[in-house]
């Protein structure tokens, strides 16, 4: 069974302050990794995709990496601010005939201005 | 805007009701896909469609039916088989590997 997870489970920080969190994957049948943000209420959005070991990815204050051998990927967040504040999913996916994608429970992220 | 639009939002049955809940997207994506969300869960996959007319069983099929008679709708019947249907559902498409989220559907058992 292909597991997925994050920790923390949650996070309290407080503005200004940098975080960051832990998806962990099967390190076998690798395709990518994605990172969604998903605020309450809305859509969950794309945050990045990563595929090659060590993979780095920016965005704004938000950046990920990437390690496939030992099947980890860090998102950190720099000076945290109360519009970070959502639930931060990764997702798996495996090469298979479709679009297989196991996505981990979740990291909630709550910034207190 | 295009995207995906699921309704209801929230919805309430009572048990041995079926339920039907309504996904349509406008982005032209031929893959669509229905997850469930319980609390301190991952996304778990229910059904997946790669094209019109076509569908299979994801990891949670059981108790759940759909339909693909158009490439921009993707329903989703949860049949009172279910047995624990209360929970939130995603429905999603894919481009080039990427997911594209509706905003989700709450639906409540009484």
């Amino acid at each position: 069974i292909l597991n997925v997870e994050q920790s923390p489970q949650s996070l309290h920080v407080q503005e200004g302050d940098s975080t960051n969190f832990t998806c962990s994957f099967p390190s076998s049948n690798f395709y990518a990794l994605h990172w969604y943000r998903w605020e309450t209420a809305k859509s969950p959005e794309a945050l990045f995709v990563m595929t090659l070991n060590g993979d780095e990815k920016k965005k704004g204050r938000i950046s990920a990496t990437l390690n496939t051998k030992e099947g980890y990927s860090y998102l950190y967040i720099k000076g945290s601010q109360p519009e970070d504040s959502a639930t931060y999913l990764c997702a798996f996916r495996v090469k298979t005939s479709y679009d297989k994608v196991i996505f981990g429970p979740g990291t909630s992220l709550s910034v207190i201005p | 805007d295009g995207g995906i639009t699921q309704s209801p939002k929230y919805l309430f049955r009572k048990e041995g009701q079926n339920v039907t809940l309504s996904c349509e997207q406008n982005l032209n994506h031929d893959a669509m896909y229905w997850y469930r969300q319980d609390p301190g869960q991952g996304l778990r996959l229910i059904y997946y469609s790669q094209i019109v007319n076509d569908f299979q069983k994801g990891d949670i099929a059981e108790g759940y039916s759909v339909s693909r008679e158009k490439k921009e709708s993707f329903p989703l019947t949860v049949t009172s088989a279910q047995k624990n249907p209360t929970a939130f559902y995603l429905c999603a498409s894919t481009f080039r590997g990427e997911l594209f989220f509706g905003e989700g559907s709450r639906l409540t058992v009484l």
